[in-house]
């Protein structure tokens, strides 16, 4: 079954700590895309990245990096030094090969404090 | 760049009305899909389309229709709403190989 979890319901933070969003998922196939997208309280859908399976090699984009392990199934997400404007709800998701459809988890709630 | 566009925001039915909603993308894209998102559920796929003239179904088709006559163009039905349909819709698009963009949303409250 193609499948993404995160487990993670709602995190909360304090303003400056770094906290780490979890997304494990399941397929059979080989070659499958993997995405993190935010939602902010305004309610758009942001893309924030894409990862090729073929491609483990971590990502750092400022604050935020990502940590692709294909061995355990994970796609972690990383906000280092969290700030207010952070808070929103994230969301990963997969497409596999061959297929039209992306896999959306149930995203994770992330609220900062100041 | 208007990108993805979604009308209308909001909007009231009483159930047993139909309506459609509205999807338009000017970046040439060929695909385009149609969520709903409800608390705790994440999104889930209600219809997609591969292509002008085409449509398929998603997880969560029943109650609701598509057609996509235009390239730019994806139209979601609601033939008779019901209350189970009060959700928050988005539409996206994506070109051959990449992510999905994301409309605003649409609104959606049946009584």
């Amino acid at each position: 079954a193609q499948k993404v979890t995160q487990a993670q319901t709602e995190i909360s933070v304090v303003e400056k700590e770094d906290v780490t969003l979890d997304c494990v998922y399941e397929t059979r196939d080989t070659t499958y895309y993997l995405f993190w997208y935010k939602q902010p309280p305004s309610g758009e859908l942001v893309f924030l990245i894409r990862r090729n399976s073929f491609d483990e090699q971590n990502e750092i984009s400022g604050r935020y990096s990502w940590n692709f392990q294909k061995s355990t199934s994970s796609f972690n997400f990383t906000i280092t030094a969290s700030q207010v404007v952070d808070s929103a709800v994230y969301f990963c998701a997969l497409r596999y090969s061959g297929t039209y459809k992306y896999i959306f988890g149930t995203g994770t709630r992330l609220k900062v404090l100041a | 760049n208007a990108g993805v566009t979604q009308t209308p925001k909001f909007r009231v039915l009483k159930t047993g009305q139909s309506m459609t909603l509205l999807c338009a993308q000017d970046m040439n894209h060929e695909y385009m899909y149609w969520y709903r998102q409800d608390p705790g559920m994440g999104l889930r796929l209600i219809h997609y389309s591969v292509g002008e003239g085409t449509t398929a179904k998603g997880e969560v088709p029943d109650g609701y229709n598509v057609s996509r006559l235009k390239k730019q163009n994806f139209l979601l039905g609601l033939e008779s709403a019901a209350p189970s349909q009060t959700s928050v819709y988005f539409c996206a698009s994506r070109p051959s190989a990449g992510e999905l963009f994301f409309g605003e949303g649409s609104r959606l409250t049946v009584l």
